[in-house]
């Protein structure tokens, strides 16, 4: 089985200050990560995925991601967040073989970016 | 290209009738899901299909069925909608690896 937690359900922080979102997973096989970015009344749209490689991945809208294994974590960070970067984040795993295609969600992380 | 379309975009229901919900990709992905939203609970799998002619059960799949008779469309039904059903419905689609693919969902109401 496979979950994911992410760590705060808001996270409230002004316009070009620095802002880490923060998810925690289980697995007991190889995984797959990604997170989501969701604006109200829209679907999810990919920001970033790791795979395999480099530990730190960048994404879009100035997003990065760091997977640290040892402690199961894939925590989501950028530098200077705009008002537009007000949204819900989501973080999910999928299994590379076991799982594999089948993503698990976090509940979700509400951004609140404000001037 | 129009990604992952999803119809219809909202619908009322009353307990116990029935209806469909269409998804429709054109990225020839393998993998087909549909997932409910509730706030707070994040999104949970309903049922998912990694192939045309397949499906398979997800996390909630109790009062849905499942059809993907072409690769390129997923079809979920109610047979008998509950008010517990009220949710959004969100299709995506994928190949094994790299992310899912999402539509912009289907708000339903059951009354």
């Amino acid at each position: 089985a496979q979950s994911v937690t992410q760590l705060d359900s808001q996270v409230p922080v002004f316009e070009e200050a620095p802002v880490e979102l923060r998810c925690n997973y289980s697995s007991s096989v190889s995984v797959y990560l990604f997170w989501y970015v969701q604006y109200p009344n829209q679907g999810l749209q990919l920001l970033l995925k790791y795979l395999s490689g480099s530990t730190l991945v960048k994404g879009i809208n100035g997003f990065e991601a760091e997977f640290n294994k040892s402690q199961t974590s894939f925590h989501l960070r950028k530098p200077s967040v705009h008002i537009s970067d007000t949204a819900e984040y989501f973080c999910a795993v999928s299994g590379v073989i076991t799982n594999a295609g089948k993503s698990t969600f976090g509940d979700g992380t509400t951004l609140t970016v404000k001037p | 290209n129009a990604g992952v379309t999803q119809t219809p975009k909202f619908r009322v229901l009353k307990t116990g009738q029935s209806m469909t919900l269409l998804c429709a990709q054109d990225m020839n992905h393998e993998y087909m899901y549909w997932y409910r939203q509730d706030p707070g609970m994040g999104l949970r799998l309903i049922h998912y299909s990694v192939g045309e002619g397949t499906t398979a059960k997800g996390e909630v799949p109790d009062g849905y069925n499942v059809s993907r008779l072409k690769k390129q469309n997923f079809l979920l039904g109610l047979e008998s909608a509950a008010p517990s059903q009220t949710s959004v419905y969100f299709c995506a689609s994928s190949q094994r690896t790299g992310g899912l693919h999402f539509g912009n969902g289907t708000r339903l109401t059951v009354t």
